[in-house]
């Protein structure tokens, strides 16, 4: 089956620093990657929709310059946490959908990431 | 709006008994509808999706989930659980437009008692 990597696996930061996390797809072409945040006992809640080589679509609420998605090839998304700041720990969870497999395709999860923000 | 409700936050279940996990979404048109399980450290895997057809959908892993228009719920059933079936559970919602993402519940943290 498809596969999605993340990397890395955690990270730990100190306040005001970035962080950039990558989502790769390993064995497919992923016109559209979605990038959702996930804190503990709570749902996944969509943070961007990332389509290849245009600008990223941000849901209501998510800072975009806070949060810098770029999706620059088929096969990768990168999420950078600029500046980031104890409330911006959370899990970190990247998926992508695989073209033309037709509407209400299925999207394929990374195991997601670990921020922690000191 | 379009959400999704899992009423249950944790269950416990006894290896070998049954299993049934419910889900109630709200959404104005016909719904595409996913399981999720997570397991700690592993990403979400598919169980199973329901787009239209036949209302009861089999999945993998044994589960199997049924789509109840008229009560707007597409709950996860499972005839013997085992033991490693423990993980959390979400489901999920998408849009019928290709590309969009999925709206998930909070979850279902399912434990197994030996």
């Amino acid at each position: 089956g498809a596969v999605v990597s993340q990397h890395p696996s955690w990270v730990i930061c100190k306040s005001g620093t970035s962080v950039k996390i990558e989502c790769r797809s390993l064995d497919f072409q992923a016109t559209t990657m979605f990038w959702y945040r996930q804190f503990p006992k709570q749902s996944l809640m969509l943070m961007a929709t990332s389509n290849e080589g245009s600008k990223a679509t941000y849901e209501q609420g998510v800072e975009k310059d806070k949060f810098l998605i770029n999706h620059a090839s088929l096969t990768l998304s990168t999420l950078t946490v600029t500046s980031a700041h104890p409330e911006d720990s959370s899990f970190y969870i990247c998926s992508a959908r695989a073209p033309g497999t037709g509407v209400g395709d299925t999207q394929y999860f990374g195991p997601g990431t670990r921020l922690t923000v000191l | 709006a379009q959400s999704v409700t899992q009423p249950d936050i944790h269950i416990t279940v006894s290896e070998g008994a049954s299993l049934e996990l419910r889900c109630n979404y709200s959404y104005g048109a016909t719904p595409y509808l996913f399981w999720y399980v997570q397991s700690p450290g592993q990403g979400l895997q598919l169980l199973l999706k329901y787009f239209s057809g036949d209302t009861l959908v089999q999945g993998i892993k044994g589960f199997e989930a049924e789509f109840k228009r008229s009560q707007s719920s597409f709950n996860l059933r499972k005839p013997s659980v085992h033991w490693s079936d423990a993980a959390e559970y979400f489901c999920a919602v998408g849009a019928n437009q290709a590309g969009t993402a999925l709206i998930f519940g909070k979850g279902t943290t399912l434990s197994v008692s030996s």
